[in-house]
């Protein structure tokens, strides 16, 4: 049981390229979550997924996309990369929310983005 | 957005003292999570509080949900150098069929005094 992966886990790109960050997780969680980490700023959601087949912007979502491939993978996809989205990656998946207390969400172990 | 306040932003330890933070909100939440982080690592769950008024300990921490639901802290008590990383709140206000995300505080960076 790996929990939650991310793949890469460093990377640099020159401005105006694109990549796709990978996240998968092996615990059968229902909803999956993209943060950036920013010195002095914290956690901040990027975009989320509640559910297989549906995502929602979250605080930061410009300059960003999502798709939830299937139950265990939610990938973040950045067009045209720009310096200011030089951070830290983390994805996060939870079992399920509702009225019941709710599980926790484990975080992946991030991956460091360096945009030129 | 919501807004957390965590304080202080950083502080010295000796070892064997005790340590507290907290945090604060604008706005109510239904959950208060604490994390810890190390260097180059995710987050990882310390505590979980889900009603308020709730205290509950996990070894030497103890962490409260604020009456108000604004507020959260977390105590740490006889510390140990392995406490060292920054320590983050965050808070969630769960809901029927909603999966919102986490808002985060700025973290508490808890350094070894030399």
């Amino acid at each position: 049981n790996a929990g939650v992966t991310q793949t890469p886990k460093f990377q640099v790109l020159k401005t105006g390229q694109s990549m796709t960050l990978q996240c998968a997780q092996d615990m059968n969680h229902n909803s999956m979550y993209w943060y950036r980490q920013d010195p002095g700023m914290g956690l901040r959601l990027i975009y989320y997924s509640a559910s297989e087949g549906t995502t929602d912007k979250g605080e930061v979502p410009n300059g960003y996309n999502v798709s939830r491939l299937n139950k265990r993978e939610f990938s973040l996809r950045l067009e045209s990369a720009a310096p200011s989205q030089t951070s830290v990656y983390f994805c996060a998946s939870i079992r399920v929310a509702g009225d019941i207390p709710p599980d926790t969400q484990y975080f992946g172990p991030g991956t460091r983005l360096t945009v030129l | 957005g919501q807004q957390l306040n965590q304080s202080p932003q950083s502080m010295f330890i000796q070892e064997g003292e005790d340590v507290s933070m907290n945090c604060t909100s604008s706005s109510i939440f239904n959950t208060w999570l604490w994390y810890k982080q190390d260097p180059g690592e995710g987050p990882v769950l310390l505590i979980a509080l889900y009603k308020a008024g709730e205290l509950t300990s996990n070894g030497r921490l103890t962490a409260q949900f604020g009456i108000t639901r604004k507020d959260s802290f977390l105590n740490i008590s006889a510390s140990i150098p392995s406490d060292v990383g920054i320590y983050f709140c965050a808070g969630a206000m769960y809901s029927g069929g909603g999966a919102d995300g986490l808002t985060f505080g700025k973290g508490t960076h808890l350094i070894l005094q030399p």
